[in-house]
């Protein structure tokens, strides 16, 4: 059982490059989430989805897209990488079953923009 | 003020030390509370939830909520090397979670 998987783990990015993070869960989880986690400043909802096909805007959006065209999967695009997206970067998915739920993390995705 | 404040240490103790990490929240509404532990370069895991206010206790682990002075607390009895790790608090706040910075936590043998 994999649970929750992060591609890549690894990546370096020059300024005003494009690319995507994909995060696949195999739970049949109804939510996901992506956060980003930088020194003291834990993690940040950067957007998240209650279902296939939906969205919607976490704490950090901006400079940030990302889509859910699958259940499992839920996509983050950056179209114009910032140093100040240097960050590491976890996709969480979550039962919808029950008032609260675990969320269960990926390995994380360590971005370095130069 | 932040939703969640929690000290980010460092914090270290040695071998079989009582640990006690702490937050503070603002919002009184809150109701599900959550301590999440996450090892270097690993992604963060669930170790204990409680509901409202009271103790949950886990093995050597024990949650404690206080709502009434909006703080929350995991203490760690007979510290093991093999429980440094950063510890996280998290609140439930409806379809998200909102998370503390985490504090950095070192068991020396």
């Amino acid at each position: 059982n994999a649970g929750v998987t992060q591609t890549p783990k690894f990546r370096v990015l020059k300024t005003g490059q494009s690319m995507t993070l994909l995060c696949a869960q195999d739970m049949n989880h109804e939510y996901m989430y992506w956060y980003r986690q930088d020194p003291g400043m834990g993690l940040r909802l950067i957007h998240y989805s209650v279902g296939e096909g939906t969205t919607a805007k976490g704490e950090v959006p901006d400079g940030y897209n990302v889509s859910r065209l699958k259940k499992q999967n839920f996509l983050l695009g950056l179209e114009s990488a910032a140093p100040s997206q240097t960050s590491v970067y976890f996709c969480a998915s979550r039962d919808s079953q029950g008032v609260v739920t675990e969320a269960f993390f990926g390995q994380g995705t360590r971005l370095t923009v130069v | 003020q932040k939703e969640v404040e929690q000290d980010p240490g460092p914090l270290s103790v040695p071998e079989g030390a009582i640990v006690s990490l702490n937050c503070t929240y603002s919002n009184s509404a809150f109701q599900y509370f959550m301590w999440y532990r996450q090892y270097s370069r690993k992604g963060p895991e669930l170790l204990m939830y409680t509901y409202s206010s009271g103790n949950k206790e886990d093995g050597r682990f024990t949650a404690q909520v206080d709502k009434s002075s909006k703080y929350i607390s995991l203490f760690i009895r007979d510290s093991q090397p093999s429980d440094s790790a950063t510890y996280l608090c998290a609140i439930w706040r409806g379809q998200n979670f909102v998370f503390g910075p985490g504090t950095r936590l070192s068991v020396l043998p």
